[in-house]
């Protein structure tokens, strides 16, 4: 089985500083790991994706996210956080080995940026 | 390039009821995907289709039906309707492979 977890409900960061949303999964084949964002009453906005290949990968709006695969976590992060940046982010991951290519979310981390 | 298109909107439907809710994929994609979503938590995994069967099915109730249509579209049926259907229901739609999954913006279903 697969699983995700976002150990943080809520971070709350200052404009201008490193943001960090922690994510670790549970696969039993290759993780396909990916990070989604959510504004109010919208659906989900894709952010990045791992697939293979480097363990830093970049993503829209200044996003990048660290793949470790000896920590099995995959942590998003964003230098300087902006106003804007406030919503919910997922977590989400797909088992390469698994029939079907379903996603497991993670509980989701509400993201606060205060001016 | 449309995404993926989602209708309707907002729906509010009396218990016992039965609804459908419809998808279109994104152009290019084969793959439809359908996940709840109950206020303050993350998405979960209902059924996918693909080349009009059912691939695969997480925990819900056979009251949570679906179909896909030869143009890759789909629908979602809920019968008897419980208050606690009431939630964000996601589409998305996926290529063949490893591509990534786009999502609708979602039907937000109210039971009351």
């Amino acid at each position: 089985a697969q699983s995700v977890a976002q150990p943080e409900d809520q971070v709350n960061v200052a404009e201008g500083n490193p943001l960090t949303v922690k994510c670790t999964y549970s696969v039993s084949g290759n993780p396909y790991l990916f990070w989604y964002v959510q504004y109010p009453n919208r659906g989900l906005q894709f952010l990045l994706k791992y697939i293979t290949g480097d363990n830093l990968v970049k993503g829209s709006y200044g996003f990048e996210a660290e793949f470790n695969k000896s920590q099995t976590s995959f942590h998003l992060k964003k230098p300087s956080a902006l106003v804007s940046d406030s919503a919910l982010y997922f977590c989400a991951v797909r088992d390469e080995e698994a029939a079907g290519n379903k996603l497991t979310f993670g509980g989701g981390t509400r993201v606060l940026v205060k001016p | 390039d449309a995404g993926v298109t989602q209708s309707p909107t907002h729906l509010i439907k009396t218990r016992g009821q039965q609804v459908t809710l419809r998808c279109s994929p994104k152009s290019g994609h084969d793959t439809v995907s359908w996940y709840q979503q109950a206020l303050g938590q993350g998405p979960q995994f209902i059924f996918q289709y693909y080349e009009e069967e059912e691939r695969q099915r997480g925990n819900f109730p056979d009251r949570f039906s679906g179909h896909q249509f030869p143009n890759y579209s789909s629908e979602l049926n809920v019968n008897a309707l419980l208050l606690g259907d009431s939630a964000l229901y996601l589409c998305a739609s996926s290529p063949t492979g490893q591509g990534g999954y786009t999502f609708g913006s979602g039907t937000r279903l109210t039971v009351v």
